[in-house]
């Protein structure tokens, strides 16, 4: 079955706190995308990914940081978690044909 | 820059009503466009999607025709379930350029039908 997963679904943690939230498909997907969702602002893309160890920021970048070193996987890792990325996180992946994007169950992330 | 913008919610419905959801872009050239759906509590799934000018995208009984006229999206259904019950985001993207594949969304539009 084609699959989006995202770790952890929910994460409850303090400011300055490292965390890493993992996403992995099993679509061989080129494109890989991090998107987060808040209230009255909808999605904005946080970075995406080509390819391996291809990638670039998007529209809301500060904060956070990725990598791509193996096709399926594309973390989102926040060095020093605020407040004010307190949001929920979604993953998506495309072929590098179609662009049709494919979206994970999202990560619900409450920094206090 | 590229954006989208869709018709504020919420939106509330009796069962079988017609459902017009509107939206409109700004973009220099002709993007593929998509209306995606979100669930209570899941992500975001595709709902239908248009690439070129006058293409109707359509699933689910719901449809949506690319009009380049009036740069519009505008997503329709005729008769809507309880089920439909759900957020929707129209977006776009670029198969081609230095930002290909990356959906550019508006800011969605809840929708809720009553019984």
């Amino acid at each position: 079955e084609a699959q989006v997963t995202q770790n952890p679904r929910y994460l409850i943690t303090v400011t300055g706190k490292k965390l890493t939230v993992t996403c992995s498909q099993n679509m061989n997907h080129e494109y890989m995308s991090w998107y987060r969702q808040d209230p009255g602002l909808g999605l904005r893309q946080i970075y995406y990914s080509m390819n391996v160890e291809v990638t670039d920021k998007g529209d809301v970048p500060e904060g956070y940081k990725v990598s791509r070193k193996e096709k399926r996987n594309f973390p989102l890792i926040l060095e020093s978690p605020s407040p004010n990325q307190t949001s929920l996180y979604f993953c998506a992946t495309a072929t590098g044909v179609s662009y049709e994007q494919y979206f994970g169950p999202g990560t619900r992330l409450t920094v206090t | 820059g590229d954006s989208v913008t869709q018709m504020e919610g919420p939106v509330t419905l009796s069962e079988e009503a017609f459902l017009t959801i509107n939206c409109t872009y700004t973009a220099t050239g002709y993007p593929s466009l998509f209306w995606y759906v979100q669930y209570p509590g899941e992500g975001l799934q595709l709902l239908l999607k248009a690439t070129k000018a006058d293409d109707k995208g359509s699933n689910k009984g719901f449809e949506a025709t690319y009009r380049k006229e009036t740069t519009s999206f505008h997503l329709e259904k005729g008769s809507v379930q309880v089920s439909d019950s759900a957020v929707y985001f129209c977006a776009l993207s670029w198969r081609y350029g230095g930002s290909q594949g990356n959906l550019i969304f508006g800011k969605g539009t809840k929708l809720s039908v009553k019984p």
